[in-house]
């Protein structure tokens, strides 16, 4: 059973980079099957999809934060990360990072929820 | 961006009637389009993907169906479990969008 779990600071100051980190267990992101996907949910608003990556590395991004964005894959780690650079209040919100099947997100980490505040 | 509306933004019922909540896409997307609940405080779960693929373990109370650009998700015999929020997403063109949810209370 393919489990994911967010993890990072959950503050962070207006301006700075917020970085997070998904940690795949039982499975391997090596899976050719599979993207691997950030998902935002700010308080009281829409899922919005950020982007997400293959396990060589090919992404995807959302283009209203390609900017500010990198997605990354450590396949040694089994991780996946976000870095989000020049963060405003906006940016406040829980993150989900998702395996990708087909387009869907079939299996969803619990969540991180991350606020920007100073 | 494709723009995905989904209807009502709120739904009352009460245990063992039927609802249906409604998506539309601003543009054809074939049958890209799935549909997750999402509990308080809980991951949004998948429960269609493809408009009308149930997911293993989904009772069967719960259908998706539509192709192009009108897409439904009916669930019949509403159970106690079921009052959550509905999502809709489109994964035909980058960026993939969401539906602003259906909100089903109980009655």
């Amino acid at each position: 059973q393919v489990q994911l779990q967010e993890s990072g600071p959950g503050l962070v100051k207006p301006s700075q980079t917020l970085s997070l980190t998904c940690t795949v267990s039982g499975g391997s992101i090596r899976n050719g099957d599979y993207y691997w996907s950030w998902i935002r949910q700010p308080p009281g608003k829409v899922l919005e999809w950020i982007g997400n990556i293959y396990f060589i590395g090919n992404t995807n991004y959302n283009p209203s934060l390609r900017s500010r964005l990198t997605i990354s894959i450590d396949t040694s780690k089994n991780q996946f990360s976000l870095n989000l650079t020049s963060v405003t209040a906006a940016d406040t919100a829980i993150y989900y990072c998702a395996r990708d099947f087909a387009g869907c997100s079939d299996v969803w980490g619990k969540g991180a929820t991350v606020t920007v505040s100073s | 961006d494709i723009q995905v509306t989904q209807s009502p933004s709120s739904l009352s019922a009460s245990v063992g009637d039927g609802v249906t909540i409604s998506c539309r896409t601003g543009q054809p997307i074939d049958s890209y389009l799935h549909w997750y609940q999402q509990k308080p405080g809980e991951a949004p779960k998948l429960l269609i993907d493809g408009a009308s693929n149930l997911q293993s373990g989904v009772p069967s109370r719960f259908s998706g169906r539509g192709s192009g650009t009108d897409f439904t998700l009916t669930i019949t015999s509403l159970q106690p479990e079921d009052f959550a929020m509905y999502f809709c997403q489109q994964t035909f063109d980058i960026p993939y969008t969401f539906g602003q949810g259906t909100k089903l209370e109980i009655k």
